[in-house]
């Protein structure tokens, strides 16, 4: 099956860009979105097509994907985009989607 | 609104059952995939699996197969992921979430989930 895989954790110092990547072979070749939770909250979607971010999400969330590396972009980031991030991706040999393990995002 | 109302928090020895419902609103039921994902306890998302209200067709991922159903009544636009044989390392947050049907779901991506189900495996 197809894995996907991020870093632990994240560091990043209010009003500065953070950038979560998330690997997979032949990543670029597939499309990436990306999901930010919260302490006690589900899961919300923050990017989807790579690049797409659906309505009610902040400019400054942006995505990118080329190669085997799909990043998630937060340019000013505030106390708020202190979260859990994880990426997704389609993995067409178990016919269902696939989740990277997660990024704790610290804004300090 | 857009929205997904999972059932309540279930507390259930091992070996027994666990029967979870999601009910739907705000859009037609049957145009998009509801998926399962498990989360235990400070612990990652984990696909579970995914049932098209359309059709009843369903995909389970290899490791909840067997154990793993999921069910829907169009009628009241309610989705049930019923899992068996639990263990204690089944305790966990299961969500459901919608998606538009088959690999498109890989593009779009999971855009409205549930509050989710807490299930506590203990004896």
């Amino acid at each position: 099956s197809y894995e996907l895989t991020q870093p632990p954790s994240v560091s990043v110092s209010p009003g500065q860009t953070a950038s979560i990547p998330c690997s997979g072979d032949k990543l670029g070749d597939k499309f990436a979105c990306w999901y930010q939770q919260k302490p006690g909250q589900s899961p919300l979607l923050v990017i989807y097509q790579d690049n797409t971010r659906p309505s009610g999400i902040p400019e400054r969330f942006s995505g990118s994907n080329s190669g085997n590396t799909a990043t998630l972009t937060i340019s000013g980031t505030q106390a708020l985009d202190e979260a859990d991030y994880y990426c997704q991706a389609w993995d067409s040999s178990t016919g269902g989607v696939v989740f990277g393990g997660g990024t704790k995002l610290t804004v300090l | 609104q857009v929205q997904l109302v999972q059932s309540g928090a279930e507390v259930k020895k091992p070996g027994a059952s666990v029967k979870v419902s999601c009910k739907a609103s705000g859009y037609t039921f049957t145009t998009y995939d509801i998926y399962w994902v498990r989360q235990a306890t400070g612990q990652g998302l984990e696909w579970m699996g995914w049932m098209n209200p359309n059709s009843g067709d369903t995909r389970h991922a290899q490791k909840f197969q067997g154990r793993l159903t999921m069910a829907r009544n169009t009628s009241i636009s309610t989705a049930y992921m019923e899992m068996t044989s639990l263990r204690s390392e089944d305790t966990a947050t299961f969500y459901c979430a919608r998606a538009r049907p088959g690999a498109a779901a890989g593009r779009f991506g999971l855009d409205v989930w549930g509050q989710g189900t807490t299930v506590l495996v203990s004896s």
